[in-house]
Protein backbone atom coordinates (compact mmCIF):
# COMPACT_ATOMS: atom_id res chain seq x y z
CA UNK A 1 0.00 0.00 0.00
CA UNK A 2 0.91 3.33 -0.48
CA UNK A 3 2.19 5.35 2.24
CA UNK A 4 3.45 9.17 2.47
CA UNK A 5 5.91 10.43 4.79
CA UNK A 6 6.69 14.06 5.84
CA UNK A 7 9.05 15.53 8.83
CA UNK A 8 9.59 17.21 10.63
CA UNK A 9 6.37 17.40 12.56
CA UNK A 10 6.89 20.25 14.21
CA UNK A 11 9.72 23.31 13.87
CA UNK A 12 10.34 26.98 15.75
CA UNK A 13 12.37 29.12 13.41
CA UNK A 14 13.84 32.46 13.67
CA UNK A 15 13.37 34.76 11.03
CA UNK A 16 16.05 35.02 8.49
CA UNK A 17 16.64 31.20 9.02
CA UNK A 18 16.71 28.64 6.10
CA UNK A 19 13.69 26.42 6.06
CA UNK A 20 13.97 22.49 4.46
CA UNK A 21 11.03 20.00 4.71
CA UNK A 22 10.91 16.83 2.85
CA UNK A 23 8.67 14.16 1.57
CA UNK A 24 8.74 10.82 0.55
CA UNK A 25 6.16 8.80 -0.94
CA UNK A 26 6.51 5.09 -1.26
CA UNK A 27 3.89 2.50 -3.34
CA UNK A 28 3.75 3.86 -5.78
CA UNK A 29 5.83 5.22 -8.95
CA UNK A 30 5.82 8.44 -10.64
CA UNK A 31 3.42 10.44 -8.64
CA UNK A 32 1.98 13.86 -8.78
CA UNK A 33 3.53 15.20 -5.98
CA UNK A 34 2.40 18.82 -3.79
CA UNK A 35 3.20 21.05 -1.19
CA UNK A 36 0.08 22.81 0.14
CA UNK A 37 0.37 25.65 3.38
CA UNK A 38 -2.44 26.12 5.53
CA UNK A 39 -2.49 29.37 7.97
CA UNK A 40 -4.05 29.66 11.05
CA UNK A 41 -8.01 29.03 10.36
CA UNK A 42 -7.30 29.09 7.14
CA UNK A 43 -8.25 26.94 3.93
CA UNK A 44 -5.51 25.15 1.72
CA UNK A 45 -3.25 27.17 -0.31
CA UNK A 46 -1.67 25.45 -3.45
CA UNK A 47 2.04 26.13 -3.19
CA UNK A 48 3.88 23.94 -5.20
CA UNK A 49 2.93 20.67 -7.27
CA UNK A 50 4.83 18.28 -9.52
CA UNK A 51 3.98 16.15 -12.28
CA UNK A 52 8.06 14.71 -12.39
CA UNK A 53 11.79 14.96 -11.55
CA UNK A 54 12.98 18.41 -11.62
CA UNK A 55 9.06 19.73 -12.53
CA UNK A 56 8.14 22.01 -10.63
CA UNK A 57 5.03 24.43 -11.06
CA UNK A 58 4.60 27.19 -8.44
CA UNK A 59 1.08 28.54 -7.98
CA UNK A 60 2.06 31.94 -5.84
CA UNK A 61 4.86 34.12 -5.80
CA UNK A 62 6.55 33.60 -2.43
CA UNK A 63 9.28 33.18 -0.20
CA UNK A 64 9.67 29.52 -0.89
CA UNK A 65 11.22 26.88 -3.21
CA UNK A 66 10.41 23.35 -3.98
CA UNK A 67 12.94 20.19 -5.44
CA UNK A 68 11.75 16.99 -6.71
CA UNK A 69 15.73 15.18 -6.63
CA UNK A 70 13.62 11.83 -7.22
CA UNK A 71 10.69 10.40 -7.94
CA UNK A 72 8.80 9.94 -4.71
CA UNK A 73 10.99 12.92 -3.17
CA UNK A 74 9.74 16.08 -2.62
CA UNK A 75 11.57 19.23 -0.67
CA UNK A 76 10.39 22.09 0.56
CA UNK A 77 13.11 25.33 1.44
CA UNK A 78 13.37 28.77 1.98
CA UNK A 79 16.83 30.51 2.06
CA UNK A 80 15.48 33.08 4.50
CA UNK A 81 11.75 32.74 6.66
CA UNK A 82 9.74 35.85 7.33
CA UNK A 83 6.71 35.79 9.78
CA UNK A 84 4.08 35.63 7.16
CA UNK A 85 5.83 31.92 6.39
CA UNK A 86 4.18 30.69 9.38
CA UNK A 87 1.89 27.58 9.17
CA UNK A 88 0.67 24.01 9.20
CA UNK A 89 2.56 22.91 5.43
CA UNK A 90 1.26 19.93 3.92
CA UNK A 91 2.74 17.60 1.21
CA UNK A 92 0.21 15.22 -0.74
CA UNK A 93 0.64 13.18 -3.63
CA UNK A 94 -1.55 11.68 -6.19
CA UNK A 95 -1.95 9.78 -9.06
CA UNK A 96 -3.38 10.26 -12.51
CA UNK A 97 -6.93 11.31 -12.01
CA UNK A 98 -7.15 9.79 -8.37
CA UNK A 99 -7.95 11.20 -5.08
CA UNK A 100 -5.02 13.63 -3.32
CA UNK A 101 -3.61 11.90 -0.17
CA UNK A 102 -1.93 13.80 2.62
CA UNK A 103 1.21 13.49 4.67
CA UNK A 104 0.75 14.35 8.15
CA UNK A 105 1.85 17.89 7.80
CA UNK A 106 4.82 19.83 9.24
CA UNK A 107 3.84 22.89 11.98
CA UNK A 108 6.42 25.74 11.30
CA UNK A 109 6.20 28.60 13.72
CA UNK A 110 8.56 31.61 12.84
CA UNK A 111 9.38 33.78 15.17
CA UNK B 1 -16.08 34.53 -7.31
CA UNK B 2 -14.00 31.77 -5.29
CA UNK B 3 -13.41 29.11 -7.27
CA UNK B 4 -15.47 26.76 -4.54
CA UNK B 5 -17.71 27.79 -1.67
CA UNK B 6 -19.25 26.39 0.78
CA UNK B 7 -21.41 26.98 4.13
CA UNK B 8 -19.81 29.35 6.00
CA UNK B 9 -20.98 27.35 9.70
CA UNK B 10 -20.12 26.61 11.99
CA UNK B 11 -23.04 24.13 12.31
CA UNK B 12 -23.44 22.98 15.95
CA UNK B 13 -26.05 20.03 16.27
CA UNK B 14 -27.04 17.33 18.63
CA UNK B 15 -26.00 14.02 18.13
CA UNK B 16 -28.45 11.89 15.85
CA UNK B 17 -29.22 14.85 14.20
CA UNK B 18 -28.84 14.86 10.43
CA UNK B 19 -26.90 17.89 9.33
CA UNK B 20 -26.12 18.94 5.33
CA UNK B 21 -23.06 20.52 3.56
CA UNK B 22 -23.42 22.64 0.64
CA UNK B 23 -20.78 23.33 -2.21
CA UNK B 24 -20.69 25.51 -5.28
CA UNK B 25 -17.81 25.79 -7.78
CA UNK B 26 -17.09 27.92 -10.80
CA UNK B 27 -15.32 26.53 -13.11
CA UNK B 28 -17.31 24.37 -15.44
CA UNK B 29 -14.32 22.39 -16.38
CA UNK B 30 -14.13 20.50 -13.05
CA UNK B 31 -13.86 16.64 -13.58
CA UNK B 32 -13.47 15.22 -10.41
CA UNK B 33 -15.28 16.13 -6.67
CA UNK B 34 -14.30 14.77 -3.39
CA UNK B 35 -15.30 15.18 0.52
CA UNK B 36 -12.62 15.32 2.48
CA UNK B 37 -12.78 15.85 6.46
CA UNK B 38 -9.95 17.21 8.72
CA UNK B 39 -9.79 17.50 12.17
CA UNK B 40 -7.95 19.68 14.05
CA UNK B 41 -4.58 20.22 14.06
CA UNK B 42 -4.60 17.41 11.49
CA UNK B 43 -4.05 16.84 7.70
CA UNK B 44 -7.26 16.34 5.45
CA UNK B 45 -8.68 12.99 4.91
CA UNK B 46 -10.49 12.07 1.99
CA UNK B 47 -14.19 10.90 3.39
CA UNK B 48 -15.38 10.11 -0.34
CA UNK B 49 -15.43 10.96 -3.97
CA UNK B 50 -18.90 11.75 -5.64
CA UNK B 51 -19.71 10.49 -8.34
CA UNK B 52 -22.86 11.85 -10.77
CA UNK B 53 -24.75 9.34 -10.08
CA UNK B 54 -24.51 10.06 -6.24
CA UNK B 55 -23.09 8.07 -3.82
CA UNK B 56 -23.18 6.33 -0.55
CA UNK B 57 -20.95 5.37 2.15
CA UNK B 58 -22.76 3.94 5.21
CA UNK B 59 -24.31 7.38 6.89
CA UNK B 60 -22.60 9.55 3.88
CA UNK B 61 -24.42 10.56 0.80
CA UNK B 62 -22.78 12.57 -1.22
CA UNK B 63 -24.45 14.64 -4.46
CA UNK B 64 -23.46 16.25 -7.63
CA UNK B 65 -25.03 18.26 -9.79
CA UNK B 66 -23.17 19.58 -12.89
CA UNK B 67 -25.55 21.21 -14.49
CA UNK B 68 -26.03 24.03 -11.08
CA UNK B 69 -22.61 23.20 -10.25
CA UNK B 70 -23.52 21.87 -6.99
CA UNK B 71 -22.24 19.29 -4.43
CA UNK B 72 -23.50 17.79 -0.70
CA UNK B 73 -23.14 16.21 1.80
CA UNK B 74 -25.66 14.76 3.92
CA UNK B 75 -24.20 12.88 7.32
CA UNK B 76 -27.47 11.31 9.14
CA UNK B 77 -27.46 9.59 13.17
CA UNK B 78 -24.35 12.81 13.90
CA UNK B 79 -22.06 11.02 15.82
CA UNK B 80 -19.80 12.76 18.07
CA UNK B 81 -16.70 12.04 16.38
CA UNK B 82 -18.28 13.41 13.14
CA UNK B 83 -16.96 17.06 14.97
CA UNK B 84 -14.48 18.33 12.37
CA UNK B 85 -14.08 20.12 9.13
CA UNK B 86 -15.68 19.16 5.93
CA UNK B 87 -13.76 20.18 2.58
CA UNK B 88 -15.48 19.92 -0.58
CA UNK B 89 -12.73 19.33 -3.34
CA UNK B 90 -13.06 19.91 -7.10
CA UNK B 91 -10.09 18.82 -9.30
CA UNK B 92 -10.06 20.79 -12.47
CA UNK B 93 -5.76 21.01 -13.49
CA UNK B 94 -5.31 20.90 -10.21
CA UNK B 95 -7.16 20.06 -6.77
CA UNK B 96 -8.77 22.98 -5.58
CA UNK B 97 -10.27 23.15 -2.04
CA UNK B 98 -12.85 25.15 -0.53
CA UNK B 99 -12.67 27.05 2.95
CA UNK B 100 -14.41 24.63 4.98
CA UNK B 101 -17.29 24.30 7.16
CA UNK B 102 -16.92 23.62 10.61
CA UNK B 103 -19.11 20.84 12.12
CA UNK B 104 -19.58 19.92 15.89
CA UNK B 105 -21.93 17.34 17.08
CA UNK B 106 -22.63 18.15 20.73
CA UNK B 107 -23.84 15.62 23.15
Amino acid sequence: SQTIHQWPATLVQPVGSPLSLECTVEGTSNPNLYWYRQAAGRGLQLLFYSVGIGQISSEVPQNLSASRPQDRQFILSSKKLLLSDSGFYLCAWSVGSGELFFGEGSRLTVL
Amino acid sequence: RKEVEQDPGPFNVPEGATVAFNCTYSNSASQSFFWYRQDCRKEPKLLMSVYSSGNEDGRFTAQLNRASQYISLLIRDSKLSDSATYLCVVKVQNFVFGPGTRLSVLP
